[in-house]
Formats: C-alpha cells, sequence, structure tokens
C-alpha cells in the first residue's frame, strides 16, 4: 500500500521555466511533508519541507505547496537550473510514528 | 565535516554468506535509521534506532538485524543474504527531535547471487 505517490517517474524542462513535481498521499495523519533531492552515487539530500498547518513554504528558488483537502503537494522550482536534474523523493510522516514515508520519485531533467 | 558513512559502498555475494554494511555518523545524532531503495518504491525503512541500545523495525526488517551500541555506529547485518535483498541501502542520521530532516549516507549497492 503505497501510501506516498509521485506519479510522473520523470518531467523533462526548460532551463529558466518553471518544474513543477507532484505529490500525492493517502493517510490523513501526515502533518509533515518533505522534500529531498538525490543525484546518482549520493545519498539523498534534505531540499523543503511543510508543517499541515501551513499551505506554503518558500525557500530560494524552491516552493511547496500544500492542499489538504486534495492531499497533494507540490514542489515548484523558479527558474530552473542545469545543476537542478537530480531525483526528487517526496515524504511524509505522521506525528508521534518515528519514520518518513517516501514516494517513488521523480527523475527531473533540466535541458539547456 | 558533518557526515554519514557508508561501507562498503558496492558488494557483490552468494546467498547465505553473512554480512555486515557499516554506518558511522560524526554529528552526535541520536537516531539513526536504514533504508533500502527499489525501483518503483522508493526508499522503505528496514529499521531505526532512537538512541544507543534502542532499536525498532521499520516496513521491511525481514532478514535482517540491526544493533545500536554506540552513539555514532548502526551496522546493517544479513545473517542469510538472499537474492530478493539486492538493493540499494542508504543510512541516514538525525538530532531525535528533528528526525525528519535527516542526513543520508552515499549509499551501499548490494548484489546477492
Amino acid at each position: 500500500d503505497q501510501q506516498v505517490k509521485q506519479n510522473s517517474p520523470s518531467l523533462s524542462v526548460q532551463e529558466g521555466r518553471i518544474s513543477i513535481l507532484n505529490c500525492d498521499y493517502t493517510n490523513s495523519m501526515f502533518d509533515y511533508f518533505l522534500w529531498y533531492k538525490k543525484y546518482p552515487a549520493e545519498g539523498p539530500t534534505f531540499l523543503i519541507s511543510i508543517s499541515s498547518i501551513k499551505d506554503k513554504n518558500e525557500d530560494g528558488r524552491f516552493t511547496v505547496f500544500l492542499n489538504k483537502s486534495a492531499k497533494h503537494l507540490s514542489l515548484h522550482i523558479v527558474p530552473s537550473q542545469p545543476g537542478d536534474s537530480a531525483v526528487y523523493f517526496c515524504a511524509a510522516s505522521a506525528r508521534g510514528i518515528q519514520k518518513l514515508v517516501f514516494g517513488q520519485g521523480t527523475r527531473l531533467t533540466i535541458n539547456p | 565535516e558533518a557526515q554519514v558513512t557508508q561501507n562498503p559502498r558496492y558488494l557483490i555475494t552468494v546467498t547465505g554468506k553473512k554480512l555486515t554494511v557499516t554506518c558511522s555518523q560524526n554529528m552526535n545524532h541520536e537516531y539513526m535509521s536504514w533504508y533500502r531503495q527499489d525501483p518503483g518504491l522508493g526508499l522503505r525503512q528496514i529499521y531505526y534506532s532512537m538512541n544507543v541500545e534502542v532499536t525498532d523495525k521499520g516496513d521491511v526488517p525481514e532478514g535482517y538485524k540491526v544493533s545500536r551500541k554506540e552513539k555514532r555506529n548502526f551496522p546493517l547485518i544479513l545473517e542469510s543474504p538472499s537474492p530478493n535483498q539486492t538493493s540499494l541501502y542508504f543510512c541516514a542520521s538525525s538530532f531525535r527531535d528533528q528526525k525528519r530532516e535527516q542526513y543520508f549516507g552515499p549509499g551501499t549497492r548490494l548484489t546477492v547471487t
């Protein structure tokens, strides 16, 4: 049972344009959401997070939006840069539960 | 440099031959965890540890053991590896109250034939 789903295995975007990565979840107990970025031959690195009490969190070029009613979150990257090419994992956690639940990942390719 | 290290980075072994993947962190983190990454499944948690001598099962613990005798180390033990344990393994750590923003090691690619 995949509680966190990233339905797009890959996404290709032109440099300078906006990249939008999507994530859906099924567990209404999730109260904290994160995005991790992974380059080849490296471990994932934390990128940005959002608590369920917010609907938006911004950090430089990265913005995460949370729509609790739709159980959907998205990561916007503006403007996209070649260094943003990586696999992006969405993750979620529930209060009092000692683990993260990850999505399958989306491979983002930024074309020059 | 703050980091999580894993050894070995690559390992090819045969079914049934016991192996240990080491994980060490130098950030004084209480929380440590092991994940496996498989195509189409993302990262799934195997075991986690809230502190020394405190470990618990994650989502896919079958066939694995862990121990936490020291704060900095959290080895993953495969007593009798099988081909379905062929995967990419990641160790991660964080402070207890920030366990959701975890620091990951570089990964260990294991192949069991």
